[in-house]
């Protein structure tokens, strides 16, 4: 039984550019939310969709992005990166609004 | 919106002896409180939930205990072991966290 995915591990990109992180939730899941870990600190919540539609929004600027497609995997969006953008992105995916399970995370680094 | 505080940030004990850490949130319609424990370098791992409609829950060595009326709850950790050596996150509402504790438990 597959847990979430994420793709890619790792990405480095320079500031002003665009990215996209990709995740695959658990068969069966119809939510993921997405999150920000900046070490030493707490996830923040950046993002939840379920059944494709956005269903909550945490306090990131306009330049976060996602979406959900109809097999219920996601991606988000981060557009002119900033140095500050560098962080671990987790993907959790859930079969309601309980119980959330997370992929191995995206470590990005903005140079 | 939602505001989850943690204590402490760190946490040392010696090996054996109990480990308990405390959050506080600010939504009262909060009803989902989980608790995961995360690794150096691997993904948040959920170890125990509780939900509003229940003051305490055990699982083995952890328990977890939920006040709602002080809008508090709490991670209970009994006959620690150098494997549970981590950062602890609690979370209300399922989509916000508090700012984790970092527990050493010392052989």
């Amino acid at each position: 039984d597959a847990g979430v995915t994420q793709s890619p591990t790792h990405l480095i990109k320079t500031r002003g550019q665009q990215v996209t992180l990709r995740c695959s939730p658990i068969s069966g899941h119809k939510s993921v939310s997405w999150y920000q870990q900046v070490l030493g600190q707490g996830p923040q919540f950046i993002f939840q969709y379920y059944e494709k539609e956005e269903r909550g929004r945490g306090n990131f600027p306009d330049r976060f992005s996602a979406r959900q497609f109809p097999n219920y995997s996601s991606e988000l969006n981060v557009n002119a990166l900033l140095l500050g953008d560098s962080a671990l992105y987790l993907c959790a995916s859930s079969f309601r609004e309980e119980t959330q399970y997370f992929g191995p995370g995206t470590r990005l680094l903005v140079l | 919106g939602e505001n989850v505080e943690q204590h402490p940030s760190t946490l040392s004990v010696q090996e054996g002896d109990s480990a308990v850490i405390k959050c506080t949130y600010s939504d009262s319609a909060s009803n989902y409180f989980p608790w995961y424990k995360q690794e150096l370098g691997k993904r948040p791992q959920l170890i125990i939930d509780i939900r509003s409609n229940v003051g305490e829950k055990k699982d083995q060595r952890i328990a977890v205990t939920l006040n709602k009326t002080a809008k508090h709850f709490s991670l209970h950790i009994t006959e620690t072991q150098p494997e549970d050596s981590a950062v602890y996150f609690c979370a209300a509402s399922q989509l916000i966290f508090g700012q984790g504790t970092e527990l050493s438990v010392k052989p």
